[in-house]
């Protein structure tokens, strides 16, 4: 089926230690999103790229790394894991102004 | 700066009533988009109803309308005969070009509903 695909679906990690979540689109969108919704503050932007080869810091970008490896994939990596990072991750990707989003990732730091 | 506001944390509705769920924003950007989007417990983000600021009518998608009222900022999200499938986290969104060239996105703190049998 067509859509925004993230892996994987639920990480606990230890703190400091370091994860790789995955967003795959297969809608030849051009810009990709990471969020992340904390219970309360709606969805945060983290990362984006608005096209391949191009990556910008969204609202809330420290402690995150991002990939934009081709144009299907976008990767958000945690180096050094903190609680504070305990959150839902989103992967979405934009068509005009409406975005299509994964199922979501559910991270826990301990 | 821009903001989006929704000021209700939880709402109940009996199933077959209308319901609405409210959304204010803030902005100074003439050219902007408003939408809504469902959140189920399952976690899935799932698109429902798009508005652009120069739309002179409401948009409307089956069950869902946006009673969009730009003089007062609102974009207000209706939706007729309630059904159970309806409960979820409900976010509004708005979309905006601060400069030319860029794109930004904010979403609200959003509105859980809870449709009655």
């Amino acid at each position: 089926n067509a859509g925004v695909t993230q892996t994987p679906k639920f990480q606990v990690l230890k703190t400091g230690q370091s994860m790789t979540l995955q967003c795959a689109q297969d809608m030849n969108h051009n810009s990709m999103y990471w969020y992340r919704q904390d219970p309360g503050m709606g969805l945060r932007l983290i990362y984006y790229s608005a096209s391949e080869g191009t990556t910008d810091k969204g609202e809330v970008p420290n402690g995150y790394n991002v990939s934009r490896l081709n144009k299907r994939e976008f990767s958000l990596r945690l180096e050094s894991a903190a609680p504070s990072q305990t959150s839902v991750y989103f992967c979405a990707s934009r068509k005009w102004d409406t975005r299509t989003f994964g199922s979501g990732t559910r991270l826990t730091v301990v | 700066a821009q903001k989006i506001t929704q000021t209700q944390p939880g709402m109940f509705v009996q199933e077959k009533e209308a319901v609405t769920l409210d959304c204010t924003y803030d902005t100074s950007d003439p050219s902007y988009g408003l939408f809504w989007y469902k959140q189920p417990s399952s976690g899935e983000m799932i698109f429902l109803i798009y508005q652009g600021s120069y739309d002179q009518q409401n948009a409307t998608e089956g069950r869902y309308s946006l009673n969009f009222q730009k003089a007062r900022k609102s974009a207000n999200l209706v939706i007729s005969a309630s059904q159970l499938g309806d409960s979820a986290m409900y976010f509004c969104a708005m979309s905006y070009e601060p400069t030319s060239g860029t794109y930004k996105y904010i979403f609200g703190t959003g509105t859980r509903l809870k449709v009655l049998a």
